[in-house]
């Protein structure tokens, strides 16, 4: 089993749609989660860090769930500027070095 | 404004020849990261540093090298070794490397390209 595993998509929603991805991870000592946010050709930037209690960040939710070992990103009132990449990003317990996810790619259209 | 910056954006190496990639930051992190992205692929860590003259390799450090000589700069060398180096290369850092909660910066990436 890889140590983060995400939906690659894409998925392609309208916009204005809600739109929700998933990240499972397998270390379950891990401590920090992150989703970060890739456009073509360019580098990744951070969109939010994943707190145990949830965080809201405008249209962005993250939430993180231990006991099934995942966490969620959900966008709602989606735009087209929010079609990306977007990579799930675990520490793993007992370590200092991030676990990257492959990404999941999202298209929104007009 | 603080950053991370990288280059060149772009590089072009032929049969046999080492090139080196330049990794510098501007935001007094201690902790710095290199990282190699395929297409369709999550980020592989090839090297990382948390602290001047130190360095540990990552998951795919064979036919690289690195060195940390000043805070601020972290150099990737492809050598000739790397028989597949076509790929996105990007650099990262972070405050420390002690925190469970620090997260990456990363610089703009170089393409690197076999003639």
């Amino acid at each position: 089993r890889k140590e983060v595993e995400q939906d690659p998509g894409p998925f392609n929603v309208p916009e204005g749609a809600t739109v929700a991805f998933n990240c499972t991870y397998s270390n379950s000592a891990s401590q920090s989660f992150f989703w970060y946010r890739q456009d073509c050709r360019k580098e990744p930037k951070l969109l939010m860090s994943v707190y145990s209690s949830g965080n809201e960040d405008g249209r962005f939710t993250a939430q993180l769930n231990r006991a099934s070992q995942y966490i969620s990103l959900l966008i709602r009132d989606s735009k087209l500027s929010d079609s990306a990449t977007y990579l799930c990003v675990v520490i793993p317990g007992g370590s200092y070095i991030p676990t990257f996810g492959r990404g999941t790619s999202l298209i929104v259209h007009p | 404004d603080g950053g991370i910056t990288q280059s060149p954006k772009y590089l072009f190496r032929k049969e046999g020849q080492n090139v080196t990639l330049s990794c510098e930051q501007n935001l007094n992190h201690d902790a710095m990261y290199w990282y190699r992205q395929d297409p369709g692929q999550g980020l592989r860590l090839i090297y990382y540093s948390q602290i001047v003259n130190d360095f540990q390799k990552g998951d795919i450090a064979e036919g690289y090298s690195v060195s940390r000589e000043k805070k601020e700069s972290f150099p990737l060398t492809v050598t000739s070794a790397q028989k597949n180096p076509t790929a996105f290369y990007l650099c990262a850092s972070s405050t420390s490397s002690g925190g469970s909660r620090e997260t990456q910066y990363f610089g703009p990436g170089t393409r690197l390209l076999v003639l």
